[in-house]
């Protein structure tokens, strides 16, 4: 238990649908990140959200909307996917400063399937 | 900008061997340095750290010793588990906001 909570852990969703992911965190941190994990291919940092404002995102396809409404909660808001877009998405955070313990607590991840 | 550069698995092992998987890093400065843990089906765990030059980071009978000279974080264990059977990753900083840039990851894979 990292202290990081996903949900849901799988989804199938078709290519029209309109589907979120949900992460909520228990650590009180005050950065959240959203990663793209794809067989075989290193992990991919999408957004990045520190004290509940966008400071990056990278080169994501707008069909993928983050979103941050407190400092605890993220969700990666999905419509119009594509096949190619079937993966682990990981959810993270931590705290920037303040402790001197920087590393990042992932959650469990939601395995998204494209049909 | 930072890079890591860790050993391609897999890496296939007899239980009780001896574990060791490389990672090479450049960063400016000398930043903390992390390995994660994924088991199947799971999201990534924090292994172990080191916070500075020449700490040794150790949990679960793993360590790895942050060598600036090398600029490596090579991770060890004595005796692997089957239980130990996961991918490993290195992930030195990446900029600032906490990022991480994560190496491929090694497949850890330990038989009876």
């Amino acid at each position: 238990e990292t202290g990081v909570t996903q949900t849901p852990r799988h989804l199938v969703m078709g290519m029209t649908n309109k589907k979120s992911l949900k992460c909520e965190q228990h650590l009180g941190h005050n950065a959240m990140y959203w990663y793209k994990q794809s067989a075989k291919k290193p992990l991919e940092l999408m957004f990045v959200y520190s004290l509940e404002e966008r400071v990056e995102n990278n080169s994501v396809p707008s069909r993928f909307s983050p979103e941050c409404p407190n400092s605890s909660h993220l969700f990666l808001h999905l419509h119009t996917l594509q096949p190619e877009d079937s993966a682990l998405y990981l959810c993270a955070s931590s705290q920037e400063w303040g402790t001197g313990s920087y590393e990042q607590y992932f959650g469990p991840g939601t395995r998204l399937t494209v049909t | 900008g930072n890079s890591v550069t860790q050993m391609e698995g897999p890496v296939t092992l007899s239980e009780e061997a001896f574990l060791t998987i490389n990672c090479t890093y450049t960063a400016t400065g000398y930043p903390s340095l992390f390995w994660y843990v994924q088991y199947p089906g799971e999201g990534l765990q924090l292994l172990l750290k080191a916070t500075k030059a020449d700490d040794k980071g150790s949990n679960k009978g793993f360590e790895a010793t942050y060598r600036k000279e090398t600029t490596s974080f090579h991770l060890e264990k004595g005796s692997v588990q089957v239980s130990d059977s996961a991918v490993y990753f290195c992930a030195p900083p990446c900029g600032g906001y906490n990022k991480l840039i994560f190496g491929a990851g090694t497949r850890l894979a330990v038989h009876p």
